[in-house]
């Protein structure tokens, strides 16, 4: 059984509607939660990060941990096109800056 | 904002050879990893690459095969040794200690092909 589990996709919605990505986790150690975007041929984008449980919103993105359920979230609202990528769950122990274990990626795809 | 570059961006390499990546940050940084993407998976850490030191490398992963260099804070490199098509992968490097933040962000990653 992996770490960090996460539904591969394809998501498919269309423009405006809200997306939710989530994550399961095994190892009650991580601490540090962090949401990544990869677009196509391009290297991992940070996009949210928080520390133990709680919700944190940015914009148009809100990521919440629940570590009682060792269950991490993102949300888009609004969703736009350019919000299509591949959406990597990755978490840590000891900091975020540390060793992180990823999630196997959510595909994001947005129609106009 | 500080730029991570990778060098070469992409390469088509025959198996049994050997290929250097390059990693180069506009700013000091604290901490510099490697990791590989294999074709439709997620990320994996290789090792991490300690200025001045032998890189620290995970389970699985060994110098002989992913020697490691980090001359000083800006700069890495990462040789894919010997190379077999199973070494076919997304290589890419990242940072931490950028803007002042201790969390990671990546170069674009070399896109690895072996014949």
């Amino acid at each position: 059984q992996k770490e960090v589990e996460q539904d591969p996709g394809p998501l498919s919605v269309p423009e405006g509607a809200i997306v939710s990505l989530n994550c399961t986790y095994s190892n009650s150690a991580f601490q540090y939660f962090m949401w990544y975007r990869q677009y196509s041929r391009k290297g991992p984008e940070l996009l949210m990060y928080t520390y133990s449980s709680g919700n944190k919103e940015d914009g148009r993105f809100t990521a919440q941990v629940d570590k009682s359920s060792k269950y991490i979230s993102l949300f888009i609202r609004d969703s736009q096109p350019s919000d299509s990528a591949t959406y990597l769950c990755a978490m840590s122990a000891s900091a975020a800056g540390n060793k992180l274990t990823f999630g196997g990626g959510t595909r994001v795809l947005v129609k106009p | 904002s500080a730029v991570i570059s990778q060098k070469p961006s992409r390469d088509i390499c025959q198996r049994g050879t050997s290929l250097t990546i390059q990693c180069q940050v506009d700013s000091q940084v604290t901490m510099m990893f490697w990791y590989r993407q294999q074709p439709g998976q997620s990320l994996t850490l290789i090792a991490t690459a300690n200025q001045g030191s032998e890189a620290t490398y995970e389970s699985g992963f060994v110098i002989d095969k992913f020697p490691i260099s980090r001359p000083n804070l800006t700069f890495s490199t990462l040789t894919v040794s010997n190379m077999s098509p199973e070494d076919s992968s997304i290589y890419l490097c990242s940072v931490v200690g950028l803007r002042f933040t201790d969390t990671q962000y990546f170069g674009p990653g070399t896109r690895l092909t072996v014949l």
